[in-house]
């Protein structure tokens, strides 16, 4: 079974705070992503990965930045949490497609609350 | 970005009956893939669904069906023989081979099933 694993289900972290997310993946997927899912809004993609140390902009990269060092593991950073940024966040992982075997893999989400 | 359209914030089903979700996309590629994900209480998103855009046939797997329209760009989601385990959210999903393998996702639609 695929695996994607995020550090934390719940994390509580004051305003100004610098926060890490963590996701890490066990299929040796070449792609990951980080979503933010907010009611009413879906999933929104913040930023994702093609390769280590490649990056690209979401829809909504503003206040966050990443970092892959390693293929397995993909980071969120809050360079200074905001209470806007109170929200669910979505790690997933696919492998580039290969005819009909495509599918993102996700994790079980890290429910983040700034205060 | 592709935009992804569930017209339907809530729906509800009586337990064995038939249910249909929607969704609509938005895209000038002749070559994607659609998914329907399902997010039980757990968060844990599944995949529930796939479509390749170039097969005519539509997708099914056991109770679950679509029906992909492409020219409409339309793919529905049919639940036959509704069960207490299919309450959820839904979401449908777009991937395309000239998108960097983004998956860009609708705003969900919430399933109640009526015992």
């Amino acid at each position: 079974d695929v695996k994607v694993t995020q550090s934390s289900r719940y994390l509580v972290k004051r305003t100004g705070e610098k926060v890490f997310l963590e996701c890490v993946q066990d299929m040796d997927h070449e792609n990951m992503f980080w979503y933010r899912q907010d009611p009413g809004l879906g999933l929104r993609l913040i930023y994702f990965s093609y390769d280590v140390k490649m990056k690209e902009k979401g829809d909504i990269p503003e206040g966050y930045s990443v970092s892959r060092e390693k293929k397995e593991r993909f980071s969120l950073i809050l360079e200074s949490a905001s209470t806007n940024q109170t929200s669910m966040y979505l790690c997933a992982s696919s492998r580039l497609p290969q005819g009909s075997n495509t599918e993102a893999f996700f994790g079980q989400g890290t429910r983040l609350t700034v205060v | 970005a592709q935009t992804v359209t569930q017209s339907q914030p809530e729906m509800s089903v009586q337990e064995a009956e038939t249910v249909t979700l929607s969704c609509t996309y938005d895209t000038s590629e002749s070559d994607y893939y659609l998914f329907w994900y399902k997010q039980p209480p757990s968060r844990q998103m599944i995949l529930v669904i796939r479509q390749e855009a170039y097969k005519q046939q539509n997708a099914t797997e056991n109770r679950f069906s679509v029906n992909f329209q492409k020219a409409a760009k339309s793919f529905s989601l049919k639940i036959s023989d509704s069960q207490l385990g299919d309450a959820a959210m839904y979401f449908c999903a777009y991937e395309g081979g000239n998108t960097g393998n983004q998956f860009y996702f609708g705003t969900g639609t919430s399933l109640t099933v009526i015992p």
